[in-house]
């Protein structure tokens, strides 16, 4: 059964820090992947996803990601945080058909000046 | 242009009563999704619509849920003899086409009393 784990529910980090969160996937095939962004009172944004080519994805806001296949992980980063990148983190996995779309259970980023 | 909408925002309603949740997807998305998101949780797919093919319903928790699709557009959920433990925000998400990004509405926080 596919699933997707994300190892840290939260994570601080100081603002012009670098940032990774971790994401592994299990899936049998191969995945799509996707990061999706929930900032505080707002609605769920995709920030970059994967499904084939370039294992090293751009993504919006300055976020990218990359897949490797032989550590089932899309790890997500952006070399310097900005306190508006606050907001909860999710990774998800859906099957080649694309339509059910399995989310981890999210990683809450916290920004300090 | 319209996003994904929701309605209501909110809904509280007492223990052992039926709700209907409405969602209404951007116009021309073939796929509709809805998922569950409860406190501090990721998010939990529920059912998927796409097009005219029977709906992917393997994530509703039990047979009190129920969703349909008129006209291939807009989507009720329905919770029959509400339980507490069903007070969450219910998301409902859209899109082109299988694989694509997912277009989340605002969601619909429902509190069970």
């Amino acid at each position: 059964a596919q699933s997707v784990t994300q190892p840290d529910i939260h994570i601080t980090v100081s603002e012009g820090a670098s940032l990774e969160l971790r994401c592994n996937y299990s899936y049998g095939a191969t995945p799509y992947l996707f990061w999706y962004v929930q900032s505080p009172g707002q609605g769920l944004q995709l920030l970059l996803k994967y499904f084939s080519g370039d294992t090293l994805v751009q993504g919006i806001k300055g976020f990218e990601a990359e897949f490797k296949r032989s550590q089932s992980s899309f790890n997500l980063r952006k070399p310097s945080v900005h306190w508006s990148d606050a907001a909860e983190y999710f990774c998800a996995v859906s099957n080649t058909g694309g339509f059910k779309t399995i989310f981890g259970a999210g990683t809450r980023l916290f920004v300090k000046a | 242009g319209a996003g994904v909408s929701q309605s209501p925002s909110n809904k509280v309603t007492e223990k052992g009563k039926d709700v209907e949740l409405r969602c209404d997807p951007i116009s021309g998305h073939t796929a509709l999704y809805w998922y569950r998101q409860s406190l501090g949780q990721g998010l939990e797919f529920l059912i998927y619509f796409q097009g005219n093919s029977a709906p992917d319903k393997s994530g509703l928790p039990s047979d009190r849920f129920s969703a349909e699709r008129t006209g291939g557009s807009v989507s009720t959920l329905t919770i029959q003899r509400t339980q507490q433990e069903d007070s969450a925000v219910y998301l409902c998400a859209s899109s082109l086409e299988q694989g694509n990004e997912q277009f989340f509405g605002p969601g619909t926080r429902l509190t069970v009393l």
